[in-house]
């Protein structure tokens, strides 16, 4: 079946440090592709989607690339603040796209410094 | 709109006791989801909902947990006979249909079986 793979946590980074946290996926055909933030004491919240390969989500400071080649969807930032800590989920929708249901990692655990 | 809303956010019961949670979503979303949360593991469906039909469960709904949305608007949750291994967060969501997975996360019910 469908499956995510995140790179274990937690990551703890200085403020203004470059993030990267890898997701690859496992998928029988071209699913959508998304990041969700959850912050402390709170629900999910979509931070960004990809629906195709190649396609760029972006919010927030926030990036990742479809990579249909290598079925990943890493999530970057340039410059992390403090108030960017919180638990990362790379998650995909079912391939025929009626996103019946999503499939999430198990989630990174972000900490910033100041 | 107040996004989706979630009661209790908190319940403690005791094994064998029966448990019901309410989710709100947000008014015009037609889809809404039932999604369970252990610690340090990505949210796992449950069930979801197309305006009052249950159009899918997850084999992890066993036959002790029952979803309603009568009216195909708020929704309710009812475990029967809980268990220690229920404890979890229970996070439902909402969408507009062919949202391709934009769901909106209300804050949770996390629930603790002594």
């Amino acid at each position: 079946g469908d499956s995510v793979t995140q790179m274990e946590g937690p990551v703890t980074l200085s403020e203004e440090a470059f993030l990267t946290i890898n997701c690859t996926y496992t998928a029988t055909g071209y699913p959508s592709l998304f990041w969700y933030v959850q912050y402390p004491g709170e629900g999910l919240q979509l931070l960004l989607k990809a629906t195709k390969a190649d396609d760029k989500g972006s919010n927030k400071g926030f990036e990742a690339t479809y990579r249909k080649e290598t079925t990943s969807f890493h999530l970057e930032k340039g410059s992390v603040q403090v108030s960017d800590s919180a638990v990362y989920f790379c998650a995909l929708s079912d391939p025929s796209g009626s996103a019946r249901q999503l499939t999430f990692g198990s989630g990174t655990q972000l900490t910033v410094l100041p | 709109d107040t996004g989706v809303s979630q009661d209790p956010r908190h319940k403690i019961t005791k094994r064998g006791q029966n448990v019901t949670f309410r989710c709100d979503p947000i008014s015009e979303h037609n889809r809404l989801y039932w999604y369970r949360q252990t610690l340090g593991q990505g949210p796992e469906f449950l069930t979801y909902f197309q305006n009052e039909a249950q159009l899918e469960k997850s084999r992890l709904l066993s036959d002790r947990f029952s979803a309603e949305r009568p009216k195909g608007s708020f929704s309710t949750l009812e475990i029967q006979r809980t268990e220690q291994g229920d404890s979890a967060m229970y996070l439902c969501a909402s969408s507009l249909q062919g949202a391709a997975g934009g769901y909106t996360f209300g804050s949770g019910t996390r629930l603790t079986v002594v």
